[in-house]
């Protein structure tokens, strides 16, 4: 069970748009902690895809989104494109003392159709 | 040009020691904590613990404290984990990662892993 929730798989069309949720609580998101996103491609090593809830690292196209609000963070995909099909993941820091550190959502595979 | 680079695959039996290797380039070694993450076969990412190369700061995850032993040689600019005695169950990919502060902010708030080594799978099986 992760600290961070993520829906198991999202799916779309090649041009639509889709995005991907990640809820946490009062002691990751909800305390201010940013949220960070990891894409990884099928057997390659996870990459950061969007960081500081909003910002695009170099070279990660525009219709790659991020926002966060409240407990909660969202990466939205616009214009999907067969290259997008990945696993991506969630990540934030958790003051808990159960959790005590760096936690990642369970991971989205993201199909495109 | 940063980069990690971690040792190869590694098959072990069950109660066997072992210690697997992430060699980092292209910036300060001491100056970035390096954390390792673990990923179980078609599961998702678990952080184990991070060290800070300076001084050898260790901070581990509950749910790894008391299994596994991070370590770095400085000299080489690498970082280690390790176990005393294999299980089945850590059995998965191994990722070592640069821990970094990310965008504007300079807080434990913004904290996030920048850079990944190319992984290395540990498989446990008598």
């Amino acid at each position: 069970q992760s600290v961070l929730t993520q829906p198991p798989s999202v799916s779309g069309a090649p041009g639509q748009r889709v995005t991907i949720s990640c809820t946490g609580s009062s002691s990751n998101i909800g305390a201010g902690y940013d949220v960070h996103w990891y894409q990884q491609l099928p057997g390659k090593a996870p990459k950061l895809f969007i960081y500081g809830n909003s910002n695009r690292p170099s070279g990660v196209p525009d219709r790659f989104s991020g926002s966060k609000s409240g407990t909660s963070a969202s990466l939205a995909i616009t214009g999907l494109q067969a290259e997008d099909e990945a696993d991506y993941y969630c990540q934030s820091y958790d003051s808990s003392l159960s959790a005590s550190g760096w936690v990642f959502g369970g991971g989205t595979k993201l199909t495109v159709l | 040009e940063v980069q990690l680079v971690q040792s190869g695959a590694e098959a072990k039996k069950p109660g066997e020691s072992l210690k697997i290797s992430c060699k980092s380039s292209g910036y300060s070694f001491t100056s970035y904590w390096i954390g390792w993450v673990r990923q179980m076969p078609g599961k998702g990412l678990e952080w184990m613990g991070i060290i800070y190369p300076g001084d050898s700061d260790t901070r581990y995850s509950p749910s790894f404290q008391g299994q596994v032993t991070i370590s770095v040689d400085k000299s080489i600019s690498t970082a280690y984990l390790q176990w005393s005695s294999l299980k089945a169950s850590d059995t998965a990919m191994y990722y070592c990662t640069r821990l970094n502060y990310l965008g504007s902010c300079s807080s434990t708030s913004c904290l996030g892993f920048d850079y990944w080594g190319q992984g290395a799978l540990v498989t446990v099986s008598s």
